[in-house]
C-alpha cells in the first residue's frame, strides 16, 4: 500500500519553462490537495479536488493549473514558471468523512532559476 | 477567512513537557488537526479534536475549546526525536457543493528538545 506518491521527489527548472507534478493515491480517496511549503509561510493550498473532474482554487491559485481526470490521480501544472515558485510542493489526500485526516506525499523540491 | 497562530519556535529539554498552543478565528468550525513534519519530511497525522476537551495518545494529547478557539499539544517525556515542527491545522466548511471540509494549516511550531 504505497499511501500518497509524488513525481518527481526534485527539479530545476528555467523561468518560462513548464512542467507536470504528479501525484497518485491508492486509498480511494475522494478528496486531494496540492500545497506549497515556504520557509516561515506553513503549508498553503494551492488548488483541491472534491472528485473525480471536480477542482477549485485554494489560498494561492496564480500560475498554477490542475486536473482530476481520474480519482487517484491530481496533477498539478506550472505553464511558465517563475523564480517565485520555487518551493517544496505537497500532495495530500483524504477521505469524506469528518474525521478523515490527510495523508501525504513525500513532497517535490522544485527551484526555478 | 481563517487565521490561525502558533508560536514560531520553542525548546524544551528532554524528558520534560511542552505545550504547543494554537488559536484560530473560523466560521463554521469542524475540527482541528495537529500533524508532526520532520525537516524535510512530509506531515505526519497526529491528533484531531471536533468537542471540547481532552484527547489523549500516548505521550502526546490535544485539547480543544471551541468557545475560546483554542488548542493545544501537549507533549510528555519528550525525546530527541521529537524535534521537529508542529502543524496546526483548523477545517471549515468549504464553499464547494457537497460540503467539502477544506483544512487550512497554520505556520507551524519548531520545537526543538536538547538533551
Amino acid at each position: 500500500n504505497a499511501g500518497v506518491t509524488q513525481t518527481p521527489k526534485f527539479r530545476v527548472l528555467k523561468t518560462g519553462q513548464s512542467m507536470t507534478l504528479l501525484c497518485a493515491q491508492d486509498m480511494n480517496h475522494e478528496y486531494m490537495y496540492w500545497y506549497r511549503q515556504d520557509p516561515g509561510m506553513g503549508l498553503r493550498l494551492i488548488h483541491y479536488s472534491v472528485g473525480e473532474g471536480t477542482t477549485a482554487k485554494g489560498e494561492v491559485p496564480d500560475g498554477y493549473n490542475v486536473s482530476r481526470l481520474k480519482k487517484q490521480n491530481f496533477l498539478l501544472g506550472l505553464e511558465s514558471a517563475a523564480p517565485s515558485q520555487t518551493s517544496v510542493y505537497f500532495c495530500a489526500s483524504s477521505g469524506r468523512g469528518m474525521n478523515t485526516e490527510a495523508f501525504f506525499g513525500q513532497g517535490t523540491r522544485l527551484t526555478v532559476v | 477567512g481563517q487565521n490561525i497562530d502558533q508560536p514560531t519556535e520553542m525548546t524544551a529539554t528532554e524528558g520534560a513537557i511542552v505545550q504547543i498552543n494554537c488559536t484560530y478565528q473560523t466560521s463554521g468550525f469542524n475540527g482541528l488537526f495537529w500533524y508532526q513534519q520532520h525537516a524535510g519530511e512530509a506531515p505526519t497525522f497526529l491528533s484531531y479534536n471536533v468537542l471540547d476537551g481532552l484527547e489523549e495518545k500516548g505521550r502526546f494529547s490535544s485539547f480543544l475549546s471551541r468557545s475560546k478557539g483554542y488548542s493545544y499539544l501537549l507533549l510528555k517525556e519528550l525525546q530527541m526525536k521529537d524535534s521537529a515542527s508542529y502543524l496546526c491545522a483548523v477545517r471549515d466548511q468549504g464553499v464547494v457543493a457537497g460540503g467539502s471540509y477544506i483544512p487550512t494549516f497554520g505556520r507551524g511550531t519548531s520545537l526543538i528538545v536538547h538533551p
